[in-house]
């Protein structure tokens, strides 16, 4: 299986800030990258696949980066819906899922 | 607007098989182009995937549940259905069902999810 670390593990910010979440995999994983949103009872929500293409209907100000084992989700204006726990996910092989990491109001 | 919806128990006894069921609406399971797995997660903890059905009707487990995992599919009613036998607590989570569909570059991604629907594995 594809190992996958996310850091930080949570992190609180205030309504405007910049976020940057990082995913590393044990393994290259080409464009096989991607990122999900969930909120607190709620199934997870495709936000950002292959790794920088935003689904239809998430805004802009989320956006993805990186390449290889290294991949960044970045939240560029923090806005009070965006609290919630974020988790980067490969499809290379078996799908796996990073520990998630927890956005919270600061 | 494909909408998946899960059903079953909220209470397995340990030992027991867990049965779950997805209903979809607004799209066909036997269609080309999407895979129908089975997720879940334990509380406060992450993701883990469990297996697929193909539109052919075969399946891929993850390797570390293929011993105890069974997923099979009704077409005429739209559903598909996870069995996981010999619970422990440790299956103990929320069980959700996805639509994968692929990207550009042929990633899969979960991009529908149903509600999820919670499951103890208790006496």
């Amino acid at each position: 299986d594809i190992q996958m670390t996310q850091s930080p593990s949570s992190l609180s910010a205030s309504i405007g800030d910049r976020v940057t979440i990082t995913c590393r995999a044990s393994q290259t994983l080409s464009k096989y990258l991607h990122w999900y949103q969930q909120k607190s009872g709620q199934a997870p929500r495709l936000l950002i696949y292959d790794v920088s293409t935003l689904k239809s209907g998430v805004p802009s100000r989320f956006s993805g980066s990186g390449s290889g084992t290294d991949f960044t989700l970045t939240i560029s204006s923090l806005q009070p819906e965006d609290f919630a726990t974020y988790y980067c996910q490969q499809s290379f092989s078996t799908p796996t899922f990073g520990p998630g990491t927890k956005v919270d109001i600061k | 607007q494909v909408q998946l919806q899960e059903s079953g128990p909220g209470l397995v006894k340990p030992s027991q098989t867990l049965s779950l069921t997805c209903s979809v609406s607004g799209g066909s399971i036997s269609s080309g182009g999407y895979y129908w797995s089975w997720i879940r997660q334990p509380a406060g903890k992450g993701l883990e995937w469990i297996g697929r059905i193909y539109p052919s009707g075969s399946t891929n487990y993850n390797p570390s549940l293929k011993s105890r995992v069974t997923i099979s599919a009704d077409t005429p009613k739209n559903q598909f259905s996870l069995n996981l036998n010999s619970v422990t607590a440790a299956d103990t989570a929320v069980y959700y069902c996805a639509r994968e569909g692929f990207s550009m570059f042929g990633a899969n991604v979960f991009d529908i999810w149903g509600q999820g629907t919670m499951v103890t594995v208790s006496p």
